[in-house]
């Protein structure tokens, strides 16, 4: 069955270094997104992206933040200047298209900011 | 922005209990509804999606919305050990991009 993969599924780093978070989203969708969950608290909602541009990004998504679809198949989410309070699992999700409202997450990537 | 409140919890039932979810909302516009299953530190598992007000089936599970008092309901039948993971009910108004807004989620534990 299709799924959404995401690497790494940790990264650490320094404060104030840049880190890129990798995503697969399924083949056929074309809606991609990416979430975060803070330990302890509600999944949140970063940033949407369809057809080659965002679609909708939340307060979160601040200008430290962008997202890129490189080539046909990943996804990616850079997190430039990273803050302690970045650490958080980032979760990718994708959905197969407009008329189709389920999205699917991927495992997600613990980020540790130090 | 408390748009969508779920009890935490934790919430720990014997093994074959009838288990109830719920999570209320305050956004009108939301009109598509979903529980996800989330183990720890993994990601959300979609496991029911419904649109607009209504039941829907799927073998043990069952999801209720009632728009008119803004109130959607998970139930588990038989509940088994390997249902202990956390719910987290999402929802979304259905337009543009349509990105979700997730309730804190509920931890649940069946005793075996």
């Amino acid at each position: 069955e299709p799924e959404v993969t995401q690497t790494p599924s940790h990264q650490v780093t320094q404060m104030g270094q840049e880190v890129i978070l990798r995503c697969v989203p399924i083949s056929n969708h074309l809606y991609f997104y990416w979430y975060r969950q803070i330990l302890g608290q509600k999944v949140e909602f970063l940033v949407s992206f369809y057809n080659n541009e965002i679609s909708e990004k939340s307060e979160i998504f601040d200008d430290r933040f962008s997202v890129e679809r490189p080539d046909g198949s990943n996804f990616t989410l850079k997190i430039r200047s990273t803050k302690l309070e970045d650490s958080a699992m980032y979760f990718c999700a994708s959905k197969q298209g407009l008329t189709y409202n389920e999205q699917f997450f991927g495992p997600g990537t613990r980020l540790t900011v130090l | 922005q408390k748009e969508v409140e779920q009890d935490p919890g934790p919430l720990s039932v014997p093994e074959g209990a009838i288990v109830s979810l719920n999570c209320t909302y305050s956004n009108s516009a939301f009109q598509y509804f979903m529980w996800y299953r989330q183990y720890s530190r993994k990601g959300p598992e979609l496991l029911m999606y419904t649109y607009s007000s209504g039941n829907k089936e799927d073998g043990r599970f069952t999801a209720q919305v009632d728009k008119s008092s803004k109130y959607i309901s998970l139930f588990i039948r038989d509940s088994q050990p390997s249902d202990s993971a956390t719910y987290l009910c999402a929802m979304s108004a259905g337009t543009g991009a349509n990105n979700l807004f997730f309730g804190t989620g509920t931890r649940l534990t069946v005793i075996p």
